[in-house]
């Protein structure tokens, strides 16, 4: 079945540190890829999206590019700050399923 | 901002007690979820809706049950709560096909 897999946590860095987030995913159909971030205490909040093959999806200096090619959507951020410091989501959704997969979350602190 | 909502916040109560967990969301949307969230973040499908008077399980077993009597209403309610219900419980909702989906704020349930 579709599944995800992201890169385990926790990540650490340091502010204005370069992030990236691995995620690769297996599916049979044509997925939509999503990153999803989740802040204490609260639920989940749509960060980017993807609906195709080499789209770019972008928000709050976050960005992710669906690779077909390498099944996979990795989230990058050139410089980090503080504010972001989350438990952050890869995920994906089928148009035949009736589910979202989500991976197991990374979590990411920022040291000031 | 989406417009999904869940109360109780905080729930803390006792063994045995009968409790329902209420999520609402004035979007329309036809597909609703459950999801149970362990303390290592992960995200458990508990149960999921396709539209009114459909109800399937999800992933992860559980003891809740959950009703569908209109679009915008989606109880969980646990008969008979015990310490291993304690968790934190997310609902979301999203319009179908491979759209995003959209989450409540969460209810943290803790049984003693």
């Amino acid at each position: 079945g579709d599944s995800v897999t992201q890169m385990e946590g926790p990540v650490t860095l340091s502010e204005e540190a370069f992030l990236t987030i691995n995620c690769t995913y297996t599916a049979t159909g044509y997925p939509s890829l999503f990153w999803y971030v989740q802040y204490p205490g609260e639920g989940l909040q749509l960060l980017l999206k993807a609906t195709k093959a080499d789209d770019k999806g972008s928000n709050k200096g976050f960005e992710a590019t669906y690779r077909k090619e390498t099944t996979s959507f990795h989230l990058e951020k050139g410089s980090v700050q503080v504010s972001d410091s989350a438990v952050y989501f890869c995920a994906l959704s089928d148009s035949s399923a009736s589910k979202i997969i989500f991976g197991s979350g990374t979590r990411l602190s920022i040291r000031p | 901002e989406a417009d999904i909502y869940q109360t109780p916040r905080y729930l803390v109560i006792g063994t045995g007690k009968k409790i329902t967990l209420e999520c609402s969301q004035t979007m329309g949307h036809d597909k609703m979820y459950w999801y149970q969230q362990d303390p290592g973040m992960e995200l458990h499908l508990i149960h999921y809706s396709y539209g009114v008077n459909s109800t399937e399980k999800g992933d992860l077993s559980s003891e809740s049950t959950v009703s569908r009597i209109r679009t915008e209403h989606f109880p969980l309610t646990l008969e008979s709560a015990r310490p291993s219900h304690t968790s934190q419980y997310l609902c979301a909702s999203r319009i179908g096909g491979s759209a995003e989906a959209f989450f409540g704020q969460g209810t943290r349930l803790t049984v003693v």
